[in-house]
């Protein structure tokens, strides 16, 4: 049973435009989300985080929205860069107190079209 | 600085083997991770190490299974009598403390395959 979702395997987007990565949760007690960006042969690193208590954090090109009444959370890329093109993971956290068991979802490649 | 750095990048071996593989962590983080990605899914969590701590080892799919650290420095993951289910990227991860917003650095994994 997935409790992060993360529904479309890849995305193709061309440069200069906004990239919007989507992921859903169905556990309401997640209230601690975050994007990791991974490039082949590396390790996941982190992008951005939310908490439950905001509808929006940004960062630079970055800005994850969240929407708890639909347990969906997206993050948009704007200007998108190749150097962008990577693998995204959307994670949840289900303890208030640790960021340990970190729920993922199966990530979304995105690549950037020059 | 040094990231955290995991041997062998990619391991094969036979079915019925045992496997070991390592994780260097960054040094002066306490928290230590273990994961597991098969293909085509999300990071499954396996085990935690804290300081001193007993570990959280719920996540361990099987007692074929095993981690050990010693102390705050080097982490190993046993896998015992592999199967070919056990194929996957094994990825460490530490902190430097285990609160919410203690960001997890990752090392590069270890591609497992069990033939």
């Amino acid at each position: 049973d997935q409790q992060v979702k993360q529904n479309s395997p890849s995305l193709s987007v061309q440069e200069g435009r906004i990239s919007i990565l989507n992921c859903d949760y169905t556990n309401s007690m997640f209230d601690y989300f975050l994007w990791y960006k991974k490039y082949p042969a590396e390790g996941p690193t982190f992008l951005i985080s939310i908490s439950s208590i905001k509808d929006k954090n940004e960062d630079g090109r970055f800005t994850v929205f969240l929407n708890k009444s639909a347990k969906h959370l997206s993050l948009h890329i704007v200007p998108s860069q190749p150097g962008d093109s990577a693998v995204y993971f959307c994670a949840a956290s289900p303890s208030m107190d640790s960021n340990y068991q970190l729920i993922w979802g199966a990530g979304t490649k995105l690549i950037i079209k020059p | 600085g040094a990231g955290v750095s995991q041997s062998p990048s990619n391991k094969v071996t036979e079915k019925g083997k045992d496997v070991e593989l390592r994780c260097d962590p960054i040094s002066g983080h306490t928290a230590l991770y273990w994961y597991r990605q098969r293909l085509g899914q999300g990071l499954e969590f396996l085990i935690y190490f804290q300081g001193n701590s007993a570990p959280d080892k719920s996540g361990l799919p099987s007692d074929r299974f095993s981690a050990e650290r010693t102390g705050e420095s080097v982490s190993t993951l046993t896998i015992q009598r592999t199967q070919q289910e056990d194929s996957a990227v094994y990825l460490c991860a530490s902190s430097r403390d285990s609160g919410r917003t203690d960001t997890q650095y990752f090392g590069p994994g270890t591609r497992l395959t069990v033939l």
